[in-house]
């Protein structure tokens, strides 16, 4: 059973669009919402991650937009840059109780045009 | 502050061979966790400890896979013998102290990209 379902697979804007990246998830007992960035060769690095007591957050270009009552989360690239180019990872954590594990989506990866 | 470290960076074997790979987490940081990511997918987890013992295991394959942190601080993921699927890159991550507001941020390092011929 996929604890975090992510979506598209790939995406492709151009410079200066605003990539949007969901995710959904069914444990409601999740309470830390990450997303990563990966590049090639690299490990995942965390990019913006939040709460489920806040309903948006903004750091730079990156805002999460979070849905409690639908269990839905969002990531948006505001004025998207060739240099963001990467595979975008959501996660969703469990609590002390389940032993504070980490599961992944299945990664989107965007390619933006020049 | 340094960054988790892992080695080897690559490493080809051939199936039913022994392979064994390395992780430095971040100086103090008690949880630390082994991931497979195979491609296209996102990371899996294998294995997490806190400090030197074992929080969750439960998808790691134990007939063939091990992982130990000896005085919780390095750790050592093994495979034996290993398989065809077992292709993937192996990623180590550690995190402050999970569980506590503003630590739960997990650094990962580069990976080890195991290809099983």
């Amino acid at each position: 059973q996929q604890q975090v379902k992510q979506s598209p697979q790939s995406l492709i804007v151009q410079k200066g669009g605003i990539p949007i990246i969901n995710c959904a998830y069914e444990n409601t007992a999740f309470d830390y919402f990450p997303w990563y960035q990966q590049f090639p060769g690299k490990g995942p690095a965390l990019l913006i991650a939040i709460r489920p007591d806040v309903s948006e957050k903004k750091e730079g270009r990156f805002t999460i937009s979070f849905n409690k009552s639908a269990k839905q989360f969002s990531l948006h690239i505001m004025d998207s840059q060739p240099g963001d180019s990467a595979t975008y990872f959501c996660a969703a954590k469990g609590t002390r109780d389940t032993g504070n594990q980490f599961y992944f989506g299945t990664g989107t990866s965007l390619t933006v045009i020049p | 502050e340094a960054g988790v470290a892992q080695s080897p960076r690559y490493k080809i074997i051939e199936k039913r061979q022994s392979v064994a790979f390395w992780c430095n987490p971040i100086s103090g940081h008690a949880t630390l966790y082994w991931y497979q990511q195979i491609l296209g997918q996102g990371p899996k987890l294998l294995i997490q400890f806190q400090n030197n013992g074992v929080v969750d295991d439960s998808q790691l394959p134990k007939d063939r896979f091990s992982a130990e942190r000896l005085k919780g601080v390095d750790s050592t993921l093994k495979i034996q013998p290993a398989k065809l699927e077992d292709s993937a890159v192996y990623l180590c991550a550690s995190s402050l102290r999970p569980g506590l507001y503003n630590t739960d941020t997990q650094y990962f390092g580069p990976g080890t990209r195991l290809t099983v011929l």
